[in-house]
């Protein structure tokens, strides 16, 4: 069955720091993989889009990087602030967003 | 602005009541999507439309439905069939373009009494 993982449910990290979440998959060839964030009560927000055929994608303090041989994707956060405290979802996309799989997110603290 | 609207932001409801969450959007796009997020869990996909009056069953369609009549609109009904309807509940919409970038509502929370 299609699995996705994300590695831990929460991390808590020193400010300035770079934070580091994995999101690991099993049984699927995705097209390609977003990152959300999502705040208490709130809808995710897009961050990133990272294609099947991309390894690397940057936008201001994100990285994304997308290793289809290990079927993992790695989101970094550098000189990370309290206001990166939320939660943080990857998805996975086969195809369409009718077939968008989303892991269960990884809660990032951000201590001053 | 332009956005997507959920309402009502909290609704309780009794047993056995049907309850209809309101989804509007203004992005003008074709896509729309419900999900359901519950504690420790992902996103789970109930229903999706791509087109006005169409619209398909997601992974956990059992005890909702919706409509689609106009493009702005999706409504989801949670009926008395949904077994365990408490839940954070999500719209989504898409431009079906390059990106495949969901916008989401602020969410409705739905508690059964």
């Amino acid at each position: 069955s299609q699995k996705i993982e994300q590695n831990s449910e929460a991390l808590n990290i020193q400010e300035g720091k770079t934070a580091t979440l994995t999101c690991n998959y099993t049984n699927y060839s995705p097209a390609y993989l977003q990152w959300y964030r999502q705040d208490p009560g709130r809808g995710p927000v897009f961050l990133l889009l990272i294609r099947e055929n991309e390894k690397e994608k940057r936008k201001e303090r994100l990285k994304v990087t997308f290793d289809t041989t290990l079927k993992q994707s790695l989101f970094h956060i550098t000189a990370s602030q309290p206001a990166d405290s939320a939660t943080y979802l990857c998805a996975l996309a086969l195809g369409g967003a009718n077939n968008l799989f989303f892991g269960t997110g990884t809660r990032l603290t951000v201590i001053p | 602005d332009g956005g997507i609207t959920q309402s009502p932001k909290y609704l309780f409801r009794k047993e056995g009541q049907n309850v209809t969450l309101s989804c509007e959007q203004n992005l003008n796009h074709d896509a729309m999507y419900w999900y359901r997020q519950d504690p420790g869990q992902g996103l789970r996909l109930i229903y999706y439309s791509q087109i006005v009056n169409d619209f398909q069953k997601g992974d956990i369609a059992e005890g909702y439905s919706v409509s689609r009549e106009k493009k702005e609109s999706f409504p989801l009904t949670v009926t008395s069939a949904q077994k365990n309807p408490t839940a954070f509940y999500l719209c989504a919409s898409m431009w079906t373009g390059v990106t495949g970038e969901l916008f989401f509502g602020e969410g409705s929370r739905l508690t059964v009494l």
